[in-house]
């Protein structure tokens, strides 16, 4: 159980262009989700929170009008980078809980390589 | 300083080794610890949930925290090549669940 899938794994888009990638909870409903980036060699670095019918939270320092957070049900959020540029180019992974309050644990997406022409 | 230490490695070892990882942290508010591995573009991989004190152990992988300490371990018993990855530790910091990963730790168990 606890399986989260991405699409897709791999795109490459022109520079100025809008780029979407979707997250599922596949076998559970995730009223929360959370959007990663992750350069090369290093940690992975939180966007976002989202949860189930509301605005996502940002991390300081990202900005919400490039990287459009979609949460519309409890099995799918969406994030759009639009406008893309070479330096969003990235991997970028989705997580999933429960949400039950306390300690649930964060179950990730295989991850979306995006690279920007 | 950082809420979470973790060295970067690379750490090598020997197949058959026990591989040796840890973490320290600051805030002493972390209850839900957590070890996952990821492979080389892939996503992470959930090993070991951890909340008291104490060992967790689940075939090779052993966890261990100490809250008094702010110190969390793992140790892979037996290790594979398979088992060349990074590993991360990461521990919730509120009721929604948000991590705190440490840098990741790149491990590689050569035949």
């Amino acid at each position: 159980g606890a399986v989260v899938s991405q699409h897709p794994s791999w795109v490459i888009c022109k520079s100025g262009t809008s780029v979407k990638i979707e997250c599922r909870s596949l076998d559970f409903q995730a009223t929360t989700m959370f959007w990663y980036r992750q350069f090369p060699k290093q940690s992975l670095m939180l966007m976002a929170t989202s949860n189930e019918g509301s605005k996502a939270t940002y991390e300081q320092g990202v900005e919400k009008d490039k990287f459009l957070i979609n949460h519309a049900s409890l099995t799918l959020s969406t994030l759009t980078v639009t406008s893309a540029h070479p330096e969003d180019s990235s991997f970028y992974i989705c997580s999933a809980t429960s949400g039950r309050a306390g300690g649930d644990t964060q179950y990730f997406g295989p991850g979306t390589r995006l690279t920007v022409l | 300083q950082k809420e979470v230490e973790q060295d970067p490695g690379p750490l090598s070892v020997p197949e058959g080794a026990i591989v040796s990882l840890n973490c320290t942290y600051s805030n002493s508010a972390f209850q839900y610890f957590m070890w996952y591995r990821q492979y080389s573009r892939k996503g992470p991989e959930l090993l070991m949930y951890t909340y008291s004190s104490g060992n967790k152990e689940d075939g090779r992988f052993t966890a261990q925290v100490d809250k008094s300490s702010k110190y969390i371990s793992l140790f892979i018993r037996d290790s594979q090549p398979s088992d060349s990855a990074t590993y991360l530790c990461a521990m919730i910091t509120d009721s929604w669940g948000k991590l705190q990963f440490g840098a990741g730790t790149q491990v590689v168990v050569t035949p």
